[in-house]
């Protein structure tokens, strides 16, 4: 594809359900990251992968987040119980290669929590 | 941990004045990387410094990495409506893939 596609753009669930986001990274790209962005912050770093493997998940906030990428292509952003804290866009980017490559990102999923 | 500072927070100038704004980290850098954040758009890289002391300049945008690779800053040239947008930097914490992105500088330029 042309760039990182996610979906769905809007989800709005209520407190306590499980939510699944979808991230489609650009063709050819090994590094996948997950961010998460409130209003007028900066993006919040959630995880990264290098092909199927979690390199690094210590922005996970807690065990109600998950994160997989089993083909090291698609990922899929996993959240459980979910909570009205929850609530913010939830970006994913992909890089061709390591950490030190520019981040291609995707327009987002906003996730409200009500 | 570490943490990404930028300054100022809001920046209103005129069409064609400059914008200058800095970017401190708590501890150094391996490297650092620019975005620009369109309102309700997503962030997208500008440039990516390595090197201390870098100097980078893409057309009216200069960017520079400190000598200690714990700050950095982009100056904008004679700005235009274009320029509006958060502009974000963002590095790695050493020794690891986490991108800590700073608090971000809003700009709006005034035609």
């Amino acid at each position: 594809g042309a760039g990182v596609s996610q979906t769905p753009s809007n989800k709005v669930t209520e407190k306590g359900k499980y939510v699944e986001l979808r991230c489609d990274p650009i063709s050819g790209h090994t590094a996948l990251y997950w961010y998460r962005q409130s209003l007028g912050q900066g993006p919040e770093f959630l995880i990264y992968f290098q092909g199927t493997g979690a390199a690094d998940d210590s922005g996970l906030p807690n065990d109600r987040f998950f994160a997989v990428r089993p083909e090291g292509s698609v990922s899929t952003l996993k959240i459980q119980r979910t909570e009205r804290g929850d609530s913010a866009v939830y970006l994913c980017a992909s890089s061709l290669r390591d950490r030190d490559n520019e981040q291609f990102f995707g327009p987002g999923t906003r996730l409200t929590v009500l | 941990g570490q943490q990404v500072m930028q300054i100022p927070q809001y920046q209103h100038v005129q069409e064609g004045e400059d914008f200058t704004t800095y970017c401190n980290s708590s501890t150094t850098l391996s490297n650092i990387q620019w975005y620009k954040q369109r309102p309700g758009g997503h962030p997208v890289f500008l440039i990516q410094l390595v090197k201390s002391g870098e100097v980078k300049k893409q057309k009216r945008l200069t960017f520079q990495f400190g000598e200690a690779k714990k700050n950095s800053s982009l100056h904008i040239t004679a700005t235009q409506t274009t320029d509006v947008g958060t502009y974000f930097c963002a590095g790695p914490e050493w020794g690891t893939y986490k991108y800590i992105f700073g608090t971000g500088t809003r700009l709006k330029v005034l035609a």
